[in-house]
């Protein structure tokens, strides 16, 4: 069984650039969701995708969008980078949308805006 | 919206010592709760849940979680601290009604020898 693998580790853009991070799910998870985790904080929830559709949304703005394929797998892109953008952006796959499934997290994609 | 407040952001314990980290919750309806902990340049790892059931909670590596109404607490507890236990560890909470997990700001826990 494997679990959630996110690539890329490491990523430096520029600012106003756009960016896409991609996580595959654990076999036989159908919900991903995408968090973002400033340094010093916890994670803060920007979506989740249930089934390939958007299942909930925390406060983000529209410049941070979604996909996810059949297969499960997912794409996390951010438009029209800030400084304030950098961080480690988590995805974490589940069996069901309900938290109570409990979530499996990739290592992270560290992202850095210059 | 449901939320959780972590009192402490450093803890510092000695090896072989009882581990406490402690998490207030808020929410207004009966809540999910969660301890995750996160090692250096990883994601996180689920230590334990409370999902309603019973109130006293065992998870991995002897640690356990007792959920208190009354406090509205969900502290963290090990009998006795490794130094393989050194991590950032975060509370979390969420409901039946929807998906969003909240976490808190974490506590580092260091453990000397």
């Amino acid at each position: 069984e494997t679990g959630v693998t996110q690539s890329p580790t490491h990523l430096i853009k520029t600012r106003g650039q756009q960016v896409t991070l991609r996580c595959s799910s654990q076999s036989g998870h159908n919900t991903v969701s995408w968090y973002q985790q400033a340094l010093g904080q916890g994670p803060q929830f920007i979506f989740q995708y249930y089934r390939e559709e958007e299942n909930g949304r925390g406060n983000f703005p529209p410049r941070f969008s979604g996909l996810q394929f059949p297969n499960y797998s997912s794409e996390l892109n951010v438009n029209a980078l800030e400084l304030d953008d950098s961080a480690l952006y988590l995805c974490a796959s589940s069996l069901e949308s309900a938290t109570n499934y409990g979530y499996t997290f990739g290592s992270g994609t560290r992202l850095t805006v210059v | 919206a449901q939320s959780v407040t972590q009192l402490g952001s450093h803890v510092s314990v000695s090896e072989g010592a009882l581990v406490l980290l402690r998490c207030n919750y808020s929410s207004s309806v009966p809540p999910y709760l969660f301890w995750y902990v996160q090692y250096p340049n990883q994601g996180l790892q689920l230590l334990l849940k409370y999902t309603s059931a019973a109130t006293l909670v065992k998870g991995i590596n002897d640690f356990e979680a007792e959920f208190k109404k009354s406090e509205t607490s969900f502290h963290l507890t090990k009998p006795s601290a490794h130094m393989s236990d050194a991590a950032e560890y975060f509370c979390a909470v969420s409901d039946s009604n929807n998906n969003d997990m909240r976490f808190g700001a974490g506590t580092r826990l260091t453990v000397k020898p």
